[in-house]
């Protein structure tokens, strides 16, 4: 039983789509993540939900917007897709925000926009 | 702002050697210091963490890593190299002990040649 699922796990896309990558997790976490990891596997932040509220928003497009709808899901929709948009996106779960550290990652999604 | 910085992007060893990743930390409090791996189209996993108790650290997989603030290190060692362990390894921080705060390194990749 796959503890943080990622849905789909391969999308390739046009630039100026819009495309939806959705997450669970059942491990009864409050937080949930979203991560970018670049062509260079250089791993950031994007946002970090906690009991369905936005906790952490980084400098990210607001062509990109989460949403999450119960603790256990937490989804990420793209607008007017970019070719810098091109990378995996990571799910990921903790306990609670003040968690010492440990996050629990789906597989990812890689995104490749033409 | 906190930051590790990883030597080496790529790493190669024979299988049975001895396998070490650098990892130096930038800071002025006590962090919290922590090893993730990432195996080909995988998400990443724990292998282990710091949280100021004991300077070595054991993880899983016959890893351990060994907290030296006068260096501001956290090196990652594992005495014999086997063929399981090439996958990408992170080093990330945390100045509050959160998940919600953590910092990633940009990665080594580990190859583990016969």
């Amino acid at each position: 039983d796959t503890a943080v699922s990622q849905t789909p796990k391969y999308l390739v896309t046009q630039m100026g789509n819009d495309k939806s990558i959705k997450c669970e997790q059942n491990l009864g976490h409050d937080t949930m993540y979203w991560y970018k990891q670049d062509s260079k596997k250089f791993l950031k932040i994007m946002f970090s939900y906690n009991n369905k509220e936005l906790i952490i928003n980084e400098t990210v497009p607001n062509r990109f917007s989460p949403k999450s709808p119960d603790k256990a899901h937490l989804n990420l929709h793209i607008n007017s897709l970019e070719l810098g948009d091109s990378a995996v996106y990571f799910c990921a779960s903790s306990h609670s925000p003040t968690d010492t550290g440990e996050l629990f990652f789906g597989e990812g999604s890689r995104l490749t926009v033409l | 702002a906190q930051s590790v910085t990883q030597l080496g992007s790529h790493v190669s060893v024979s299988e049975g050697a001895l396998v070490l990743l650098r990892c130096n930390y930038s800071s002025s409090v006590p962090p919290y210091l922590f090893w993730y791996v990432q195996y080909p189209n995988q998400g990443l996993q724990l292998l282990l963490k710091y949280t100021s108790a004991a300077t070595l650290v054991k993880g899983i997989n016959g890893f351990e890593a060994e907290f030296k603030k006068s260096e501001t290190s956290f090196h990652l060692t594992k005495p014999s190299a086997h063929m399981s362990d090439a996958a990408e390894y992170f080093c990330a921080v945390s100045y509050t002990g959160t998940a919600s705060k953590l910092t990633f390194g940009t990665g080594t990749r580990l190859q583990v040649t016969l």
